[in-house]
């Protein structure tokens, strides 16, 4: 059954503490993307990745970092540098060939 | 730069009732439009998209968008609503040098059984 994966489904955290969020797909797409949405904020970009071992900072990236190792695997470090970290993340993949983002379930992070 | 606006934040219907969500873009030249919803508890997923030729896009759902370039629109509509179709619905954009999608606000829709 394919699709994305992403682990866990809530993480709490303490302030001043690193987190990393997985996402997981086994769709075979080359892009993956790292959305944070907030309420009344629709979903803001932070990374994207085209290919393995090459990402981007997307519009909202300070705080932020990411690693694409894997052509399967995107996972989100959220640091403590990151001001206001408490969202719901989503994570996305695309084929080349295609303009359709697919979704995970996404993970609600809550730092305190 | 490229902007989405989603003209209504929350929209609150009774069943059978009829719905248009507004969408209106920045960019002027070639685009991929989308309308995304995010059903409660689920994952978000695409509702519909235009790319080219016929302006009028049928979706899941009994959904459809129009695409009307003149407008920079992309207006979602349901001639009838089911309380199935409570939602948030996203509306986006791709501009034809971009590889990102550009996002509008979101709509949420309460529909009233």
């Amino acid at each position: 059954d394919g699709g994305i994966t992403q682990s866990p489904k809530y993480l709490f955290r303490k302030e001043g503490q690193n987190v990393t969020l997985s996402c997981e797909q086994n769709l075979n797409h080359d892009a993956m993307y790292w959305y944070r949405q907030d309420p009344g904020q629709g979903l803001r970009l932070i990374y994207y990745s085209q290919i393995v071992n090459d990402f981007q900072k997307g519009d909202i990236a300070e705080g932020y970092s990411v690693s694409r190792e894997k052509k399967e695997s995107f996972p989100l470090t959220v640091t403590s540098a990151q001001k206001n970290p408490t969202a719901f993340y989503l994570c996305a993949s695309k084929a080349e060939s295609s303009y359709e983002q697919y979704f995970g379930p996404g993970t609600r992070l809550t730092v305190t | 730069a490229q902007s989405v606006s989603q003209h209504n934040h929350h929209v609150i219907l009774s069943e059978a009732a009829s719905l248009e969500l507004g969408c209106n873009y920045s960019y002027g030249g070639t685009v991929n439009l989308f309308w995304y919803v995010q059903y409660p508890g689920q994952h978000l997923q695409l509702l519909l998209k235009y790319f080219s030729g016929d302006p009028l896009v049928k979706g899941i759902k009994g959904f459809e968008a129009e695409f009307i370039k003149s407008k920079f629109s992309f207006n979602l509509r349901k001639p009838s609503v089911q309380w199935s179709d409570t939602a948030e619905y996203f509306c986006a954009v791709k501009d034809g040098n971009n590889r990102k999608l550009i996002w509008g606000l979101g709509t949420s829709l309460a529909v009233n059984p």
